[in-house]
Order: structure tokens, then C-alpha cells, then sequence
């Protein structure tokens, strides 16, 4: 079955304490991108990644770092995590990234810093 | 800063009516619009996407885009509780790379 899927799916921790979201993709797909999504603001692009080893800021980066070191994988890290960072992200891909083509969304990770 | 404006709501109609749903861009230069629909807790799914200006349908939804105008639109016809959602519009970017998302509009369908 053709999907992305993310893990963990909910995370609680604490301010500070580094932690990664994983985001894997069974499609081939060269574009990859992370999402959060906060209630009244819709879903905000934090990273893309056009294939592997190419990365490119979205709209809200900071305190976010990713790699894209196998075309399927696409971890999103949080080095210092802060309280306004508790949010739910979504992972998505597609095949290219090109503006014609739609993305297929993860099941979605929430999480929450205490 | 690019934005895509839609309408918070909640949107509600009773089945059987047309639900219509509107989205507005700053972007003059965006290339590609995309409705995608999200029930609570779940994750978008597409809808439609149109590039084209006019109309576009695909069974009981119809996109409409007004390019000059900066205007993309979503029409359900015959609605059921079942497109009870949030409906996101989406705007790509010139480039295609950047995705920016409307807040969404929430839409309650009465049985």
C-alpha cells in the first residue's frame, strides 16, 4: 500500500530534551516536506526537501533541522524543543515537487512540550 | 509574505444544498490551487486542484478559479454529513517547491 507514514504519532516531553520525528515514504517520491498545524493558522510549511541531500527553508524553520540522507526518510529534529513548538505536524510527499502535482500527508504526529 | 485567506466559518447548510467555499491569494504570480478536505484529527486529503482559470468539476464538486481576481472556490452540490470537515485551500508557489495553506473553513452539513 502506497503511504507515508510517521512515527511516533503523540510525544510528550519536556523543554530541552532533543527529539526526532521520523517520516518514511513507500513511493518513490523525490519531494518530501513537513508541516505544523495550529489551530486558527492552517498548516505552515517548515521544511522541503527536493531530493536527497537538498533541502530548502519553508515558512516557519526556525528551531526545526531535517535531513534527507535516503530519498524514502525525511526525520524532522527538534534540538531544543520549547513550549511553542507543541503543535501537530504532518509529513508529506510527492513525486517531484512540481506545481502541477498534489501531496500525500502522513497520519500526523502530535506533539506536546511541557 | 504570501497569504492564502479563507473564510474561518463555521459554514453550515443543510443536506441537499450547495456548500460554497472561498479562498483568496496574494500570490499573483501562483500557478496551482488545491482543495483539500480534513475531518478532525485526520490528516488532508485532495479534493480537487485546478490551474486553468474557470471552472473545473469532478462529481459534486466544482473548482473555480479567477485568476485576475486572485479567487479559487469550491462548490459541493447535493452536500451530506458525510463532507462535514475542514476544507483547506492550497497555493503553490511560482516556483512549485512552497505549499502555503489557507487556514481552512470549517463546514457542518445538517441531516
Amino acid at each position: 500500500e502506497a503511504q507515508v507514514t510517521q512515527n511516533p504519532r503523540y510525544l510528550i516531553t519536556v523543554t530541552g530534551k532533543k527529539l526526532t520525528v521520523t517520516c518514511s515514504q513507500n513511493m518513490n517520491h523525490e519531494y518530501m516536506s513537513w508541516y505544523r498545524q495550529d489551530p486558527g493558522l492552517g498548516l505552515r510549511q517548515i521544511y522541503y526537501s527536493m531530493n536527497v541531500e537538498v533541502t530548502d527553508k519553508g515558512d516557519v524553520p526556525e528551531g526545526y533541522k531535517v535531513s534527507r540522507k535516503e530519498k524514502r526518510n525525511f526525520p524532522l529534529i527538534l534540538e531544543s524543543p520549547s513550549p511553542n513548538q507543541t503543535s501537530l505536524y504532518f509529513c508529506a510527499s510527492s513525486l517531484s515537487g512540481t506545481s502541477e502535482e498534489t501531496q500525500y500527508f502522513g497520519p500526523g504526529t502530535r506533539l506536546l512540550v511541557l | 509574505q504570501k497569504e492564502v485567506e479563507q473564510n474561518s466559518g463555521p459554514l453550515s447548510v443543510p443536506e441537499g444544498a450547495i456548500a460554497s467555499l472561498n479562498c483568496t491569494y496574494s500570490d499573483r504570480g501562483s500557478q496551482s490551487f488545491f482543495w483539500y478536505r480534513q475531518y478532525s484529527g485526520k490528516s488532508p486529503e485532495l479534493i480537487m486542484f485546478i490551474y486553468s482559470n474557470g471552472d473545473k468539476e469532478d462529481g459534486r464538486f466544482t473548482a473555480q478559479l479567477n485568476k485576475a481576481s486572485q479567487y479559487v472556490s469550491l462548490l459541493i452540490r447535493d452536500s451530506q454529513p458525510s463532507d462535514s470537515a475542514t476544507y483547506l485551500c492550497a497555493v503553490k508557489d511560482t516556483g512549485g517547491f512552497k505549499t502555503i495553506f489557507g487556514a481552512g473553513t470549517r463546514l457542518f452539513v445538517k441531516a
